[in-house]
């Protein structure tokens, strides 16, 4: 079964607007983290943000923030004042604690592709 | 600066032949992942390691071999075996051992193609 789900296939958004890429996850593990990454055309996976299952507070990175609503197993980030180079492939992860089965390795959803217009 | 070099950047393969990407990070990780990625999915993964010397299959190993003989380097095997190799692999790499908050520290990809 799917742990990671991004229902957004694409998403369109002017420059200087906020933006909203869903994530919603599948676990019965208590202990949980779930990350975000960017990835460009070019490839490379660059991390943007981090929520653990047991954090009280929404994680922040700058221009970066997730909404995390526990109940509802969702996790989505927002990005505000949305620049051309943030145009890239996003996807969301989840590392579930009791995982020991492939060594912590992070499961990914399919990812959403942001494209920013001028 | 510390990171992960994948290499090389583009791959090409011949049928019947094996192919080797490598991986090496300075990052004195312990764990080490190899993911592949198909177009329009995300990343699945095909072996990891945890320690020197000991690996384990992932979701999607068949066709693929790998190895740990040094802390810092991971190579991956694409054997004749695995019939629909063309993919992007992806290298990364993590403090490891326990869950952790801790991201994977991801290499820019070797893209494999079929000749």
């Amino acid at each position: 079964a799917q742990k990671i789900t991004q229902t957004q296939p694409g998403m369109f958004v002017q420059e200087k607007e906020a933006v909203t890429l869903d994530c919603t996850y599948d676990t019965s593990d208590p202990s949980y983290g779930l990350f975000w990454y960017k990835q460009p055309s070019s490839g490379e996976m660059i991390f943007l943000i981090y929520q653990g299952s047991y954090d009280q507070q929404n994680a922040t990175e700058g221009r970066y923030s997730l909404n995390f609503q526990k109940a509802r197993k969702s996790a989505n980030l927002v990005i505000s004042a949305s620049q051309l180079g943030d145009s890239a492939m996003y996807f969301c992860a989840m590392r579930e604690g009791r995982d020991t089965d492939s060594g912590y390795a992070l499961n990914f959803g399919k990812g959403t592709s942001l494209l920013v217009t001028p | 600066d510390g990171g992960i070099t994948q290499s090389p950047k583009y791959l090409f393969r011949k049928e019947g032949q094996n192919v080797t990407l490598s991986c090496e990070q300075n990052l004195n990780h312990d764990a080490m992942y190899w993911y592949r990625q198909d177009p329009g999915q995300g990343l699945r993964l095909i072996y990891y390691s945890q320690i020197v010397n000991d690996f384990q299959k992932g979701d999607i190993a068949e066709g693929y071999s790998v190895s740990r003989e040094k802390k810092e380097s991971f190579p991956l095997t694409v054997t004749s075996a695995q019939k629909n190799p063309t993919a992007f692999y992806l290298c990364a790499s993590s403090i490891g051992l326990a869950f952790s908050n801790q991201p994977q520290h991801f290499g820019d990809g070797t893209r494999l193609s079929i000749l």
